[in-house]
């Protein structure tokens, strides 16, 4: 069994403070990690992936794998309020995408 | 590029009725598409994998003769609830990678069945 395992939070952070999310995983095969963000309601949304050599930063947004403690984790700089959303981690294993719960993130103005 | 869409967008419907779901990928082929299941508060639950000409491989748990996918094409798949129950009150979303990004996902919009 492939498992992906967030904080359910609620996380709260000060506009303009650095948000950051953690997801493990079980695998140790997983070869590609993914970050959606999902508004209520609504479908998820990518925001980036990773593969399994290196860190990758886009705007606001880094994610950064660890892959000797089997965890990666996201990084959103500048908070905005606009940033409130379920954060949710995937792990890619051959053709199978394992969810996380998702972690719940406030940004208070 | 890779737009996928779902219709319908929302649906509610009678106890013991049959509803199909559409998903569409826009403007690229799928090679795989994906159907999840999100209850309220919780995470996307995959139910099952289908690829266009071959039956579809549902995860354990799910009932295959309950919940009816075909593949037809490359840019189309359908999800049947048959015989819906309340219980089957979901958010149902589909996604589909294509081939030459197959590690990635593009997720539909999502259906949400309402059964009363």
């Amino acid at each position: 069994q492939k498992e992906v395992e967030q904080n359910s939070g609620p996380l709260s952070v000060p506009e303009g403070a650095i948000a950051s999310l953690n997801c493990t995983y079980s695998d140790r095969g997983s070869q590609s990690f993914f970050w959606y963000r999902q508004y209520s309601g609504k479908s998820p949304e990518l925001i980036m992936f990773i593969y399994s050599n290196g860190d990758k930063e886009d705007g606001r947004f880094t994610a950064q794998l660890n892959k000797a403690s089997q965890y990666v984790s996201l990084l959103i700089r500048d908070s905005q309020p606009s940033d409130s959303a379920t954060y949710l981690c995937a792990v890619n294993y051959g053709n199978q995408f394992y969810f996380g719960t998702g972690t719940s993130l406030t940004v208070i103005p | 590029g890779a737009v996928v869409s779902q219709h319908p967008s929302w649906v509610i419907c009678k106890s013991g009725t049959s509803v199909k779901i559409e998903c569409r990928s826009l403007d690229f082929q799928a090679t795989t598409m994906f159907w999840y299941r999100q209850f309220p508060k919780q995470s996307l639950m995959l139910m099952a994998t289908s690829n266009e000409g071959s039956k579809a491989t549902y995860e354990q748990g799910v009932e295959k003769d309950k919940f009816l996918i075909n593949h037809a094409s490359l840019t189309l798949s359908t999800l049947t609830v048959t015989s819906a129950h309340p219980e089957d009150s979901s958010f149902y979303i589909c996604s589909a990678n294509r081939q030459r990004t197959p590690n990635e996902q593009f997720f539909g919009p999502g259906t949400r069945l309402t059964v009363l």
